[in-house]
């Protein structure tokens, strides 16, 4: 099975920070990789699929890049409602995983 | 509007069973793949179970196999969970998730709310 190593598990920024969150793969998958935001007591928001490409509705100062196994997520000028966790998520064949998790909270 | 609701969770023993639904709407159902993801308290997502637009393929995790059985009926608009021998780790909100390509990219696009299923005695 393929393993996602999500790092870091927690990050604390302050509003107006550029973050960037890291998601490697144990094996090749391609651009088989989505990114999502979730807040407590809510479910999962799909932000970025195929690595890069950014879901409609989504803002701008979220993107997502590629190199390898290894993938990114980057929120530029992080706003208060930016505070939530984040998954990686691989999408490769049909045994779906995903990361362990990124909490971003306010410093 | 798109809209997934789960139902079913509640309080089971452990190695008893139950049947989770999901009932969508606002898209056509049997086009789509879908999906159960959990989330146990305090801790991250996890894919149990996977099934295809016809359902004529299912793929589960490890922690599901043999004792999760994913289903859905077309007709109906409803995909299933039935959890059989169920354990204390088996604990989640269960959440149902709508497959969509993007091209030949895969992404959950749409969730439910939620339900949870709390295991113990």
């Amino acid at each position: 099975d393929i393993q996602l190593t999500q790092s870091p598990s927690f990050l604390s920024a302050s509003v107006g920070d550029r973050v960037t969150i890291t998601c490697r793969a144990s094996q090749g998958i391609s651009s088989y990789l989505a990114w999502y935001q979730q807040k407590p007591g809510k479910a999962p928001k799909l932000l970025i699929y195929a690595a890069s490409t950014l879901q409609s509705g989504v803002p701008s100062r979220f993107s997502g890049s590629a190199s390898g196994t290894e993938f990114a997520l980057t929120i530029t000028s992080l706003q208060p409602e930016d505070f939530a966790t984040y998954y990686c998520q691989q999408l490769n064949g049909y045994l779906f995983t995903f990361g362990g998790g990124t909490k971003v909270e306010i410093k | 509007e798109v809209q997934l609701v789960e139902s079913g969770g509640g309080l089971v023993q452990p190695g008893g069973s139950l049947r989770l639904s999901c009932a969508a709407s606002g898209f056509t159902f049997s086009s789509y793949a879908m999906s159960w993801v959990r989330q146990a308290p305090g801790k991250g997502l996890e894919w149990v179970s996977g099934i295809s637009a016809s359902g004529a393929s299912t793929y589960n995790a490890d922690s599901a196999k043999g004792r999760f059985t994913i289903s859905r009926d077309n007709s109906k608009n409803t995909l299933y969970l039935q959890m059989n021998s169920l354990r204390a780790e088996d604990t989640a909100v269960y959440y149902c998730a709508k497959r969509t390509h993007y091209g030949d990219k895969p992404a959950f696009d749409y969730w439910g709310q939620g339900t949870l299923v709390t295991v113990s005695s």
